[in-house]
């Protein structure tokens, strides 16, 4: 059981828009920056998203995150075959003292 | 360029220890922190803990505490991870991940080892 809740499957057809959800409480996304990690299978994950909405150099702008709240939300405009992947959300836990991650999203592009 | 290279698969039987490498090159080493990240077979990512290479101050997982150590060898560039008493459920992908920092936060950035295998099995 993930601190940080994902769903576990999402989906979309190329080109269409895609949201995966990342639901915690006050002890870590109400209070914590939030990052986005893309994995694809057999590799080392990749960071997405850092601090809630920033992009590293070379994510391609299609990628967008945003908070509000205890809930993140990572967004996937113009989807394409390539974007299929696994999807984790992550953010410092207080409670924990640690990092927590989501149980992952597995992104199928139909 | 940035490259953390990790050691090789390992098996072991139920109750033993591992200790996974993590040699980094193409940075100042003391610079930034190491996190170690695990996924079991099909399952999802787990933070497992971080070690400072600055100073060797750690930080590790609740779920973890007592069974694993970090550790850094400067003159090498190389962060250990030892895990103890092994079990069947710490089978796994070991990663090691360097912290990147933007505005005084720090947090597990975009620069991974390639993964080490540990199968506990007896």
């Amino acid at each position: 059981q993930s601190v940080l809740t994902q769903p576990p499957s999402a989906s979309g057809t190329p080109g269409q828009r895609v949201t995966i959800s990342c639901s915690g409480s006050s002890s870590n996304i109400g209070s914590k920056l939030v990052y986005w990690y893309q994995q694809f299978p057999g590799t080392a994950p990749k960071l997405l998203i850092y601090r809630n909405n920033q992009r590293p150099s070379g994510v391609p702008d299609r990628f967008s995150g945003s908070k509000s709240g205890t809930s993140a939300s990572l967004a996937i405009s113009g989807l394409r075959s390539e974007d299929e992947a696994d999807y984790y959300c992550a953010t410092w836990d207080d409670s924990l003292s640690g990092w927590v991650f989501g149980g992952g999203t597995k992104l199928t592009v139909l | 360029q940035v490259q953390l290279v990790q050691s090789g698969a390992e098996v072991k039987k139920p109750g033993a220890s591992v200790k996974v490498s993590c040699k980094a090159s193409g940075y100042t080493f003391s610079t930034y922190g190491i996190n170690w990240v695990r996924q079991a077979p099909g399952q999802g990512l787990e933070y497992m803990g971080w070690i400072s290479a600055h100073n060797g101050n750690t930080n590790y997982a609740q779920k973890l505490q007592g069974r694993v150590t970090m550790s850094t060898d400067t003159p090498t560039s190389t962060v250990y991870m030892e895990l103890r008493s092994l079990r069947s459920d710490d089978t796994a992908v070991y990663y090691c991940a360097r912290d990147d920092c933007s505005s005084s936060t720090c947090y597990i950035g975009d620069y991974w080892g390639q993964g080490t295998l540990v199968t506990v099995s007896s």
